[in-house]
């Protein structure tokens, strides 16, 4: 079945610094790519969802990057501060026809940014 | 905008107890989710629905049952819960089966003595 890697499973920066987070994924049909974020004691937001081949997309703070020929995921936090520390999680889809999807999660990063 | 509330937020059972959680939406969403979360290990699949009366084994489905009676209600249970068993248990919704994007509980923490 489908498997996500998810590297690095724990990341402190600097505040300013940038923070890269990766997950690679094996199954070929995949086609929903997602990342969530999970603060202390609560639960998971999504962040950005990509479905093109490659594409990059930018949020409020942060670069998502698909590549589906190397199946490829990254999350690039361009200049961190303290309210990014969190947990991130990617999420890759799977359709399974008459049986729905369902999404594979990886690991998750912990991410802790110091001031 | 909806919500997800999952019930109890903690629950310390014994072992051998057959232990429930349950779930409620008001997303009006069609699919709905059983994820065990552990440290280290990210979010693995118990069990979903993806309409009234129907039920998805995911790849942690050994050890657990699942109830979907109504659409808005989606319910767990560890059948023999086993000792030193930590883990928090996260309840989900989608709209379809086919969006992929899920909306998420805060969690059910259980604790087993």
């Amino acid at each position: 079945g489908e498997q996500v890697e998810q590297r690095p499973p724990h990341l402190s920066v600097r505040e300013g610094d940038s923070a890269v987070i990766t997950c690679t994924y094996t199954d070929p049909n995949s086609y929903y790519f997602f990342w969530y974020k999970q603060e202390p004691g609560a639960s998971l937001q999504l962040l950005m969802k990509v479905f093109s081949s490659t594409e990059i997309n930018e949020g409020q703070g942060f670069t998502v990057l698909l590549n589906k020929k190397d199946k490829r995921l990254s999350l690039n936090l361009t200049a961190a501060h303290p309210g990014d520390s969190a947990a991130y999680f990617c999420a890759v889809s799977l359709y399974y026809g008459s049986s729905g999807n369902k999404l594979i999660f990886g690991i998750g990063t912990l991410l802790s940014v110091k001031p | 905008g909806g919500i997800i509330t999952q019930t109890p937020k903690f629950l310390i059972g014994q072992e051998g107890q057959k232990l429930t959680l349950k779930c409620q939406q008001n997303f009006n969403h069609d699919t709905m989710y059983w994820y065990r979360q552990d440290s280290g290990k990210g979010l693995r699949l118990i069990y979903y629905s993806i309409t009234e009366n129907d039920l998805q084994k995911g790849d942690l489905s050994e050890g657990y049952d699942a109830s979907r009676e109504k659409k808005s209600s989606f319910s767990l249970t560890v059948t023999s819960a086993q000792k030193n068993e930590m883990a928090v248990f996260l309840c989900a919704s989608s709209p379809g089966t086919y969006t992929g994007q899920l909306y998420f509980g805060e969690g059910s923490k259980l604790t087993v003595l």
